[in-house]
C-alpha cells in the first residue's frame, strides 16, 4: 500500500515552454501533497505544500508564478513548469500525506526535467 | 542556513558488519525525525521514524537512537547487506506539514 506514482518520469523541453508532471497517490486519499526538487549531490528541497482544493503554500525563494501548483482532488497534484528555462533541470519529486501531521510522507519516483 | 546536517557523504561498510549513520540537528523543537533510503533516479522510501519523546526505536536490522541534549540521532544497520547500498537521508519535522532533509549519507556495503 501506499504508492504514489508521478508522470512523466523524464522529460525534454525546449526553453520557454512549460512542462507539467502529474503526482497521484494510487491506494490511499492524500491530505496533503508535497513538491520537492533535488540538485545533483544535494538534499531535497521542500518548494510547497498543496492540500486539496486550496492554494499552495510555497517554500521562500520559490517564485509561485512559475511553478504552478494545482491539487485537484485528493488523489492528485500537479506542477507545472512555466516558461522553463536551462536552470530549471532539476529532478522533481512529490510526496502524499494521508494524515494530519504529515510526519511520514510516501514519495513518488521522481521526475528528470531537462530543459535545453 | 542547514538544520539538519549529516556530516558524513559516504560511508563504507563490510557486509555483517554494523553501519552507523549519524545526524545532527540545530532546531529543538523538531519533534519528530524520520530517516529515508533512496537510489538514484527514484523517490526516498520510509524506513523509521521517531518521536522526540523517546531515545531509541527498533524495526528489524534498523535501529534509531535519539540523543536530544546533544541535538544527534543515528541510525544503526545490523547486520549490513549490500542491498542496503543507497542513499540516507534523516528528516525532521515540526509538527507541521513540513520535513526538514538532512544533505544525505551515501552507503556502499561491499562484500
Amino acid at each position: 500500500g501506499a504508492v504514489v506514482s508521478q508522470h512523466p518520469s523524464w522529460v525534454i523541453c525546449k526553453s520557454g515552454t512549460s512542462v507539467k508532471i502529474e503526482c497521484r497517490s494510487l491506494d490511499f486519499q492524500a491530505t496533503t501533497m508535497f513538491w520537492y526538487r533535488q540538485f545533483p549531490k544535494q538534499s531535497l528541497m521542500l518548494m510547497a505544500t498543496s492540500n486539496e482544493g486550496s492554494k499552495a503554500t510555497y517554500e521562500q525563494g520559490v517564485e509561485k508564478d512559475k511553478f504552478l501548483i494545482n491539487h485537484a482532488s485528493l488523489t492528485l497534484s500537479t506542477l507545472t513548469v512555466t516558461s522553463a528555462h536551462p536552470e530549471d533541470s532539476s529532478f522533481y519529486i512529490c510526496s502524499a500525506a494521508p494524515d494530519r501531521p504529515s510526519y511520514e510522507q510516501y514519495f513518488g519516483p521522481g521526475t528528470r526535467l531537462t530543459v535545453t | 542556513d542547514q538544520q539538519v546536517k549529516q556530516n558524513s557523504p559516504s560511508l563504507s561498510v563490510q557486509e555483517g558488519r554494523i553501519s552507523i549513520l549519524n545526524c545532527d540537528y540545530t532546531n529543538s523543537m523538531f519533534d519528530y525525525f524520520l530517516w529515508y533510503k533512496k537510489y538514484p533516479a527514484e523517490g526516498p522510501t520510509f524506513l523509521i521514524s521517531i518521536s522526540s519523546i523517546k531515545d531509541k526505536n527498533e524495526d528489524g536490522r534498523f535501529t534509531v537512537f535519539l540523543n536530544k541534549s546533544a541535538k544527534h540521532l543515528s541510525l544503526h544497520i545490523v547486520p549490513s547487506q549490500p542491498g542496503d547500498s543507497a542513499v540516507y537521508f534523516c528528516a525532521a519535522s515540526l509538527n507541521t506539514d513540513k520535513l526538514i532533509f538532512g544533505t544525505g549519507t551515501r552507503l556502499q556495503v561491499f562484500p
